[in-house]
């Protein structure tokens, strides 16, 4: 099975960085995913990592260490739409395309 | 491309009753997911079709729930009978031999 924990809620201020933190136990591993998820709407893909080091897409980075089974993702410059649940994801080893296990999700919330 | 669709977008029954939700994916994908949200539970997925086989569907709750895949451009979710404590969002999503999983929009089933 798959534990994967992240802090619930975190508050920052507008054009600042936050960094949300993501940890886990696995059976299996292959690749670790953030997603976006705005209140009411469906989560969106935002970024994936399967070997170790930091990817960079704009305002948005993640870091994976598989050893530490840790990863996190770095918002820059945070606008107010940025304010919503962040969900790291873990996709299962057994099957190269399947099955996420999704944490609980991180709320962030920006502020003026 | 339309994106994942899904029907109905709202369902209000009352307990003992069937529902059915609705999913057409992608085009060319050939992996469809079922999950559903809750407040309590975070994102949980409940079963993963490739090529419209079933691969795992441990996370089905119990038969009161059954899932189809008939063809390659439709699926469905049932319940029945249906019970308060399946009140949720189900969202269905699809993805093809890479690593973005597209989510559609979902189902907000209330059960009375």
């Amino acid at each position: 099975g798959q534990n994967i924990d992240q802090p619930t809620e975190m508050t920052a201020t507008e054009g600042a960085i936050v960094q949300i933190n993501c940890t886990y136990q696995t059976s299996g591993f292959n690749g670790l995913f953030w997603y976006q998820q705005h209140a009411g709407e469906a989560p969106t893909f935002l970024s994936y990592n399967v070997l170790d080091g930091l990817e960079e897409k704009g305002r948005f980075s993640s870091f994976l260490s598989r050893s530490k089974g840790y990863s996190y993702l770095l918002l820059k410059e945070l606008q107010m739409k940025d304010s919503a649940s962040y969900l790291c994801a873990v996709r299962d080893g057994s099957d190269s395309w399947g099955k996420l296990q999704f944490g609980a999700g991180t709320q962030v919330v920006v502020t003026p | 491309d339309a994106g994942v669709i899904q029907s109905p977008r709202h369902e209000v029954t009352e307990m003992g009753q069937e529902v059915t939700l609705r999913c057409k994916p992608i085009s060319g994908h050939d992996y469809l997911f079922w999950y559903r949200q809750t407040m309590m539970r975070g994102l949980e997925l409940l079963i993963y079709f490739n090529n419209n086989v079933p691969i795992d569907d441990s996370g089905m709750p119990e038969d009161r729930f059954s899932a189809k895949m008939p063809n390659a451009s439709f699926s469905t979710l049932k319940i029945q009978p249906s019970e308060p404590r399946d009140s949720a969002v189900y969202f269905c999503a699809s993805n093809g031999r890479d690593n973005e999983q597209f989510f559609g929009p979902g189902t907000r089933l209330t059960v009375l």
